[in-house]
């Protein structure tokens, strides 16, 4: 199993649709979670940290499942500019040094 | 505030030479990571460097790549006797203490071997 899995997608979901995608984890250890948006030639920036009792920021939901281990971002009422390459990170064993970034969910949002 | 930057934004080299690409990291922050991403692909860890620790030199691809950081500073990731396959975009991102920190990234520099 890979240390972090995303479907690479592309994911083409009309405006104003609801949209999910899950990340995979194999170190049942790691701590830390987030995902980071990439615009296509930009550098990645975050959109938002997952914690374990899952979060909330807007039209964006973040949630944690640590059983099964995966996180999930779903995105409600999409909008256009949503689309972008969703990058998965999960630090790496239980250290806090060290993270892993996921090869990224693209998503296309289409009018 | 000023935000990480990266020089040169673009360099187009031969193959076969050397290569130094810069990163200046947001004041303060003492973790600095490199990663490579080639066209189309996902981020590649290159190095990470926190504080005063040795530095995580696990992701460097060959002896051909080094990187140094001055204190807490800037970072300078060298490549030599660079091939085509090292041509990527090169990303720096810092954050203010480790890897449970947000990560700032600077805009890379797009490195093209020829």
């Amino acid at each position: 199993r890979k240390e972090v899995e995303q479907d690479p997608g592309p994911f083409n979901v009309p405006e104003g649709a609801t949209v999910a995608f899950n990340c995979t984890y194999s170190n049942s250890a790691s701590q830390s979670f987030f995902w980071y948006r990439q615009d296509c030639r930009k550098e990645p920036k975050l959109l938002m940290s997952v914690y374990s009792s899952g979060n909330e920021d807007g039209r964006f939901t973040a949630q944690l499942n640590r059983a099964s281990q995966y996180i999930s971002l779903l995105i409600r009422d999409s909008k256009l500019s949503d689309s972008a390459t969703y990058l998965c990170v999960v630090n790496k064993e239980n250290r806090d040094d060290k993270i892993i970034f996921g090869k990224g969910t693209r998503l296309h949002i289409l009018p | 505030g000023a935000g990480v930057s990266q020089s040169p934004s673009n360099k187009v080299t031969e193959k076969g030479k050397d290569v130094e690409l810069r990163c200046d990291p947001i004041s303060g922050h003492t973790a600095l990571y490199w990663y490579r991403q080639r066209l189309g692909q996902g981020l590649e860890f290159l190095i990470y460097f926190q504080g005063n620790s040795a530095p995580d030199k696990s992701g460097l691809p060959s002896d051909r790549f080094s990187a140094e950081r001055t204190g807490e500073s800037v970072s300078t990731l060298t490549i030599q006797r660079t091939q085509q396959e090292d041509s990527a975009v090169y990303l720096c991102a810092s954050s203010r203490q480790g890897a449970q920190e947000t990560q700032y990234f600077g805009p890379g520099t797009r490195l093209l071997v020829l």
